[in-house]
Parts: structure tokens; C-alpha cells; sequence
């Protein structure tokens, strides 16, 4: 019974394509989360979406579209991929916005070639 | 924003040995999380501690709001303890958006 769950857990694509990147929880938390951490392991949130509405959006290109179709699944949308977005990217979850438990998925090895 | 600050960058200890971890935050916060990854890139949370202490079987954690700090303690250390240790805390009061620090890299030979 896998809590947070993402799909493809690598992907290698060729620069300039489209992908994306599907995660599910399965936890009933209303809250929803995308991190990235690069080649350093440095862990940074780009998206946050609670009960399906967009709350955090950091400093993120504009290729990178999340979509939150119900506040199970939310998934990560990347347009004309670039080297620079290799990476492993998480989702995670959390029961509420606001101080709690955040709980991540096992990650999506991104190499753009 | 808030600054994280984690102590040691590297540790590499023999099973059976003990150690501390540390996490200094600039700011006050009111939700502070400990997370492990291991060596196969999963992260998982072992405590969400904005204050206080807790034991979770050889780990526990104690973290000192007042004075911004915060310790994970692993007793008996065994080789699936190695990864990467994260303190995690929220850019601003209650914020769900976690700023996390750089990380302790434990090793932990047989």
C-alpha cells in the first residue's frame, strides 16, 4: 500500500521535449507538494496545491506546469525541457496546509540529454 | 528568508557507535521536521518536532525552540542508518513551504 506514489521513476528524454510526471497519494491529505533536489541533494519546493487550488508557486520557469485534476493526483507538466532540468524531482503530501507531517513519493530521475 | 544550517556536512561512524546531528535555524518556527534519505533516493519523515522531545525507537530528537536549534540523536548506529539526514522548517510562521538545510551524510560501517 504505497502512500505517495509517482510515476516514471526515471525518465531520459532529449532536450526540447515535452514530459510529465504523475503522482498519486492515497493518504486523503488535502495538501499536495513538488519539490526539486539537484545534483547537490538540495531539496527546494516549486508547487503547492491544497484541495486542488494552486497555494505556493515559487520562482519556477513557466515550462513547468503542475495540474491538480483532484486532490489525490497532481502532476508535473515540463515543456521544452532543458539540461538544467535534471534532477530528481518529488512529490509529497501533507493532511493539511500549515505545520504538518509531510509525507514524499519515491522520486523521478530526470536526465535531459 | 529563514537561514537552515546543518552539522556535520559528513560523518562516518562504525556499527554500534552513537551520534548527534544538529540543525540551526535563524528564526523562530513552529513546525520542524527530520527526514531520511537513503542511500536508494527515498525520503522518509521521522519527526515532525517543533518543540520538545521524541524517541522513535534508536532515534529521537530534541528540538529547543528558544534557543533555534534542533538534535536527532541515533544510538546503536546499523548500516541502514546510512543516507542523508534533512531538518526541514517553514519559511514564515506557520507556512507549509519547508525550507530544508544542506544535510548530514552519515556513513555507518559494518
Amino acid at each position: 500500500d504505497t502512500a505517495v506514489s509517482q510515476t516514471p521513476k526515471y525518465l531520459v528524454t532529449q532536450m526540447g521535449n515535452d514530459k510529465s510526471i504523475k503522482c498519486e497519494q492515497n493518504l486523503g491529505h488535502d495538501t499536495m507538494y513538488w519539490y526539486k533536489q539537484d545534483s547537490k541533494k538540495f531539496l527546494k519546493i516549486m508547487f503547492s496545491y491544497n484541495n486542488k487550488e494552486l497555494i505556493i508557486n515559487e520562482t519556477v520557469p513557466n515550462r513547468f506546469s503542475p495540474k491538480s485534476p483532484d486532490k489525490a493526483h497532481l502532476n508535473l507538466h515540463i515543456n521544452s525541457l532543458e539540461l538544467g532540468d535534471s534532477a530528481v524531482y518529488f512529490c509529497a503530501s501533507s493532511a493539511y496546509t500549515g505545520p504538518s507531517t509531510q509525507y514524499f513519493g519515491p522520486g523521478t530521475r530526470l536526465t535531459v540529454l | 528568508g529563514i537561514q537552515v544550517e546543518q552539522s556535520p556536512p559528513d560523518l562516518i561512524l562504525q556499527e554500534g557507535a552513537n551520534s548527534t546531528l544538529r540543525c540551526n535555524f535563524s528564526d523562530s518556527v513552529n513546525n520542524l521536521q527530520w527526514f531520511h534519505q537513503n542511500p536508494w533516493g527515498q525520503l522518509i519523515n521521522l519527526f515532525y518536532i517543533p518543540s520538545g522531545t521524541k524517541q522513535n525507537g534508536r532515534l529521537s530528537a530534541t528540538t529547543v525552540a528558544t534557543e533555534r536549534y534542533s538534535l536527532l540523536y541515533i544510538s546503536s548506529s546499523q548500516t541502514t542508518d546510512s543516507g542523508v539526514y534533512f531538518c526541514a522548517v517553514p519559511t514564515q510562521g506557520g507556512s507549509e513551504k519547508l525550507v530544508f538545510g544542506k544535510g548530514t551524510k552519515l556513513t555507518v560501517n559494518p
